[in-house]
């Protein structure tokens, strides 16, 4: 079975630009879930996706950040303008529904921001 | 608001050294604890749920253990492969969102 699939593995951008990750979750996963990772600190949740409906996003700090998950499946995180504190690994998790605490992680998108 | 506090930040043991990690939590409403396993440059790999008091899961050298607030995740007699950051959550909210501690960074050496 297919794992999680993220892409770009890495990013380096400048402060002020843009940039956007990729998702590809387990086939007949209904949950999606993006976090973000800051060095030495554990994950923290941003947005949660019920097929293609959101189910929450309070952590999202939506004046920069943006995600989409079109027809259910894929989704895309974005990010403009960037700013230095960004800088972390944004990890994309899916479950077979919101039940289940038992999540699979891809191997996530490492961001450095100059 | 439901926290998740984790400890040792890191912990050194020696192969065959056996101790434990604790996880401590505020939650109104335990609806589960769950412990992960994440290796340096991977996301996390899901290892345990807990449900209920006194509840305890078992895996090779791993043992999980739940109280009414906090949980341990034993290991006995270590090896180099157990080198990981351990992470262990709890979800809130109606959406089942999991919020993570900060994870104990255990290093096994040979």
């Amino acid at each position: 079975e297919a794992g999680v699939a993220q892409s770009p593995r890495y990013k380096i951008i400048e402060k002020r630009q843009s940039v956007a990750f990729w998702c590809n979750p387990i086939s007949g996963h209904a949950t999606l879930y993006w976090y973000q990772q800051i060095l030495g600190q554990g994950p923290k949740l941003l947005i949660q996706f019920q097929n293609n409906g959101v189910v929450d996003d309070s952590q999202l700090p939506k004046d920069r950040f943006s995600a989409e998950r079109l027809k259910g499946v894929d989704s895309t995180l974005k990010i403009q303008p960037a700013k230095l504190e960004d800088s972390a690994v944004y990890l994309c998790a899916s479950s077979y529904d919101r039940e289940t605490g038992e999540l699979f992680f891809g191997e996530g998108s490492r961001l450095t921001v100059l | 608001e439901d926290q998740v506090t984790q400890s040792p930040e890191a912990l050194r043991l020696q192969e065959g050294e056996s101790s434990s990690l604790n996880c401590s939590y505020t939650v109104s409403g335990l609806r589960g604890l769950f412990w992960y396993r994440q290796d340096p440059g991977k996301g996390p790999e899901f290892l345990f749920t807990l449900y209920s008091a006194g509840e305890e899961k078992e895996k090779e050298r791993l043992k999980a253990t739940l109280t009414k607030k906090e949980s341990f995740l034993h290991i006995t007699a270590p090896k180099p492969e157990d080198s990981a950051t351990y992470l262990c959550a709890v979800p809130r909210g109606a959406g089942n969102m999991l919020t993570f501690g900060g994870g104990t960074r255990l290093m096994v050496k040979p």
